[in-house]
């Protein structure tokens, strides 16, 4: 069964001190993996997609990577506005489109 | 371009009634997808349809249901409301089947 799991369940950091995320994950096949942030009471963000081993996208303070069997979220001198839930979601080759398999996420926060 | 509507924001509700919450996807989205997130599981998947066809299903029991309409607005439904339900429903449309544009949710109470 498709598992996504992501540490630390929170992390306090202060502006300026960049530090990572991580998501684990088990799929049969991985279709894609995809990285969101949430506000509170708002639904979650689209931030990136990684397809494949060895991938990196970069979106101002953030970026991520992507193994075979983990992806991280890298921040690199954070801001206040950084602050929010980070969620990693996969989608199974062997699923059809749309079932996005959701982790628990990581709440950051960065304190001035 | 408009974003995913929820309606309504908020929702009380009692144990056993019923509830049936509204999504409105992104204009020339036809695939739209309904998510339970509590603060303790998270975020878990529901449903989702494709030009009003339900595609796949969660894990949840047959008191949840949803359609989707020809316009691809979807309805989600609750019958016999317990107080574990009381979480904050997500809806998302997509295009591609990949990227998914959610909404800000309904909040729904169970008391």
């Amino acid at each position: 069964e498709d598992q996504v799991t992501q540490s630390p369940e929170a992390l306090r950091l202060q502006e300026g001190e960049s530090s990572s995320l991580n998501c684990s994950y088990t799929v049969s096949g991985l279709r894609g993996l995809f990285w969101y942030r949430q506000d509170p009471g708002k639904g979650p963000e689209f931030l990136f997609t990684l397809y494949s081993a060895g991938e990196e996208k970069e979106k101002e303070r953030l970026k991520a990577t992507l193994t075979k069997k983990e992806s991280f979220l890298h921040i690199t001198a954070p801001k206040p506005e950084d602050s929010a839930t980070y969620l990693c979601a996969v989608q199974d080759l062997k699923t059809s489109y749309d079932k996005v398999i959701f982790g628990p996420g990581t709440s950051l926060s960065v304190i001035p | 371009k408009a974003g995913v509507t929820q309606t309504p924001r908020y929702l009380i509700k009692t144990r056993g009634q019923q509830v049936t919450l509204s999504c409105s996807p992104i204009s020339g989205h036809r695939s739209v997808s309904w998510y339970q997130q509590t603060p303790g599981q998270g975020l878990q998947f529901l449903f989702e349809y494709f030009s009003e066809t339900q595609r796949n299903k969660g894990n949840f029991p047959g008191r949840f249901s949803g359609r989707q309409f020809s316009n691809s607005r979807s309805e989600m439904n609750v019958s016999t409301l317990e107080l574990g339900d009381s979480a904050l429903y997500l809806c998302a449309s997509s295009l591609d089947g990949q990227l998914l544009f959610f909404g800000s949710g309904t909040q729904l109470s169970v008391l």
